[in-house]
């Protein structure tokens, strides 16, 4: 009954690697969002999941970045060929219903730290 | 101009006295309008949404809309150093949300 889980809570990489980060978004929600955030920065809009629509990857900063979620529940965030400005706290959030009126609940984030 | 601003802070207000918090938008076309508030090393948490023009309370929280201004504002009343955080004003376009990059609140004791 928990909210969004998120794992790993740390993650640290050497430049080049692949990382994955996992979102489980808080049961029933149908709309999945992955963000990043910076030190001391807003939050940036990386990809949206809504049902089994198409997903929105209008945010993702590059080709190295994709995401999935598998049978409309878990997600999850792959970075490839990491660079050292990746390095951020990743958040995911889910909504009940997705959309311009529903209430987004964040999980407590994976922070990536990329030597 | 960046679709949603914030100043950045820090904004410091006395405990008991009220704060004010202030975010614009660009785009006539948002509709939904939310602010979050973030505490440092924690994800964001969902304090206030306001859709029309006007005002929306709840509780100590205050939410005030101005779609021909285009701006939205928090006040927090009676603030309490458990209010010291950062507030993001958050809009959604498109069904898309955008989030300015939050007001760093401090409150005095």
């Amino acid at each position: 009954g928990a909210g969004v889980s998120q794992s790993p809570s740390n993650k640290v990489t050497e430049k080049g690697k692949d990382v994955e980060l996992r979102c489980d978004p808080i049961s029933g929600h149908t709309a999945l969002y992955w963000y990043r955030q910076s030190l001391g920065q807003g939050l940036e809009f990386l990809i949206y999941f809504q049902g089994n629509s198409a997903p929105d990857k209008s945010g993702l900063p590059s080709d190295r970045f994709s995401a999935e979620r598998t049978g409309g529940s878990v997600s999850t965030l792959t970075i490839q060929r990491t660079q050292q400005e990746d390095s951020a706290v990743y958040l995911c959030a889910s909504s009940l219903v997705g959309g311009r009126m529903d209430t987004q609940y964040f999980g407590p984030g994976t922070r990536l730290t990329v030597l | 101009q960046k679709e949603v601003e914030q100043n950045s802070g820090p904004l410091s207000v006395p405990e008991g006295a009220i704060a004010s918090l202030n975010c614009t938008y660009s785009d006539r076309g948002s509709q939904s309008f939310f602010w979050y508030r973030q505490y440092s090393g924690k994800s964001p948490e969902l304090i206030m949404f306001i859709y029309s023009n006007g005002d929306k309370e709840d509780g100590r929280f205050t939410a005030q809309l101005n779609k021909a201004s285009q701006y939205v504002s928090l006040l927090i009343r009676d603030s309490q150093p458990s209010d010291s955080a950062t507030y993001l004003c958050a809009i959604i376009r498109d069904d898309k949300i955008i989030f300015g990059k939050g007001t760093r609140l401090h409150i005095l004791p």
